[in-house]
């Protein structure tokens, strides 16, 4: 049972450049979520899913954009990446029934932007 | 805006012992609240949750008690071990809040010296 899987787990962008980050869950859970985790702080929700087809926004959605077009899968997308976008981030999935539900991470991906 | 957080940035241990972690919330609309565990280098891994309507519940070695009145959530740790050296995070679910995403505190980075 892999649970959340993020890839990739290391990358380095330059300023400008785009890159799409991978997350894909086998748990069939509904709910999907990205955050970013900045150091020493704690994470900080990006968007989010509550199916198939659905997004929202989260605190910090600004220079990310997102796509569900299966249950499975939630990819980030980052069009023009600035510095300020350097950060570890984090998928996250839980099952959609019921709101007390904990929420399951993958390793996350370590992204730089120089 | 309303958040979780840590008393304490670091606490150290001797192994064996009992470690206490805390925290402190602000939203009383919170209603489910998280322990996570966050080994260098990979995602917070869940440890244990509560219900609003609960104060205390037990798992393997750990406990954790929460107190309405004051706002307060904290995390108990028997006989710690070395394999137990971690950042922890509180995590809480306001009720209304959207897509029953997270809110984090920054974390308690304990330290387990045998």
């Amino acid at each position: 049972n892999a649970g959340v899987t993020q890839t990739p787990k290391f990358r380095i962008l330059k300023i400008g450049q785009s890159m799409t980050l991978q997350c894909t869950q086998d748990m069939n859970h509904n709910y999907m979520y990205w955050y970013r985790q900045d150091p020493g702080m704690g994470l900080k929700l990006i968007y989010y899913s509550v199916g198939a087809g659905i997004t929202d926004k989260g605190e910090v959605p600004n220079g990310y954009n997102v796509s569900r077009s299966t249950t499975e899968d939630f990819p980030l997308r980052l069009e023009l990446a600035a510095p300020s976008q350097t950060s570890v981030y984090f998928c996250a999935s839980r099952p959609g029934t019921g709101g007390e539900r904990p929420q399951h991470f993958g390793d996350g991906t370590r992204l730089s932007i120089l | 805006g309303e958040s979780v957080g840590l008393h304490l940035p670091t606490l150290s241990v001797q192994e064996g012992d009992n470690s206490i972690i805390n925290c402190a919330y602000s939203n009383s609309a919170s209603d489910y609240f998280i322990w996570y565990k966050q080994e260098s280098g990979k995602g917070p891994q869940f440890i244990i949750d509560i219900r609003s309507n609960m104060d205390k519940r037990q798992g393997q070695r750990v406990t954790v008690l929460l107190n309405k009145t004051v706002k307060h959530l904290s995390l108990q740790i028997a006989a710690t071990q070395p394999g137990d050296s971690a950042v922890y995070f509180c995590a809480e679910t306001p009720y209304n809040q959207a897509g029953t995403a997270l809110i984090f505190g920054k974390g308690t980075t304990l330290s387990v010296s045998s």
